[in-house]
């Protein structure tokens, strides 16, 4: 079955930029699915980043829509994410998500593990 | 942005227990409106999607119900495994959004 896998630094310093790679196995990235980052801050509540289609068309969080790009590499069947200017409310656990197709709705059925990212110099 | 409001925030139960977990949309999300659990240091888990579709492999314990603003997650006998964090997303429209999530607790 199809399966994700977060990979990047752990440690990102201020105004920097964060960037992640989430690989895809067990499946193709060109399926009728869209593919998502989402993020917990310690202790807090899940917000969504933004996705990405096989296409490379892209919808983003307004709120981090100026530092963010999703882009899509389909030779490595993986997606990726970078998040520039970053600051410590940035420190998060940071996921992968596939949205469902179908009648599912885009619901997200299957989950990266999460990679921790903490901004400090 | 579509706000996902849950109640309670927080709750004590017993195993065996009857518990309902509610989520209101800002405005009509028809039944695009999907529950997660999610337990300390792993990522979330579908349980229910379009509102009152179980998810494969979820027990059947578990039920959703709803449309346009107003949801229920249900879950009919706590088992004490299901102690854990539940939020609600709607896949509605972008930006996706969250509920702020509502903590089970043991009572």
């Amino acid at each position: 079955q199809v399966q994700l896998q977060e990979s990047g630094p752990g440690l990102v310093k201020p105004s920097g930029t964060l960037s992640l790679t989430c690989a895809v196995s067990g499946g193709s990235i060109s399926s009728s699915n869209w593919w998502s980052w989402v993020r917990q801050p310690p202790g807090k509540g899940l917000e969504w980043i933004g996705e990405i289609y096989h296409s490379g068309s892209t919808n983003y969080n307004p709120s981090l829509k100026s530092r963010v790009t999703i882009s899509v590499d389909k030779s490595k069947n993986q997606f990726s994410l970078k998040l520039s200017s970053v600051t410590a409310a940035d420190t998060a656990v940071y996921y992968c998500a596939r949205g469902g197709s179908g009648a599912a709705q885009d619901a997200f059925d299957i989950w990266g593990q999460g990679t921790m990212v903490t901004v400090s110099s | 942005d579509i706000q996902m409001t849950q109640s309670p925030s927080s709750l004590s139960a017993s195993v065996g227990d009857r518990v309902t977990i509610t989520c209101r949309a800002s405005q009509s999300i028809s039944s695009y409106l999907n529950w997660y659990q999610q337990k300390p240091g792993k990522a979330p888990k579908l349980l229910i999607y379009a509102a009152s579709s179980l998810q494969s492999g979820v027990p059947s314990r578990f039920s959703g119900s709803g449309s346009g603003t107003d949801f229920t997650l249900t879950i009919s006998s706590l088992q004490p495994e299901d102690f854990a964090t539940y939020y609600c997303q709607q896949s509605y429209s972008t930006p996706r959004t969250f509920g702020q999530g509502t903590r089970l607790e043991i009572k």
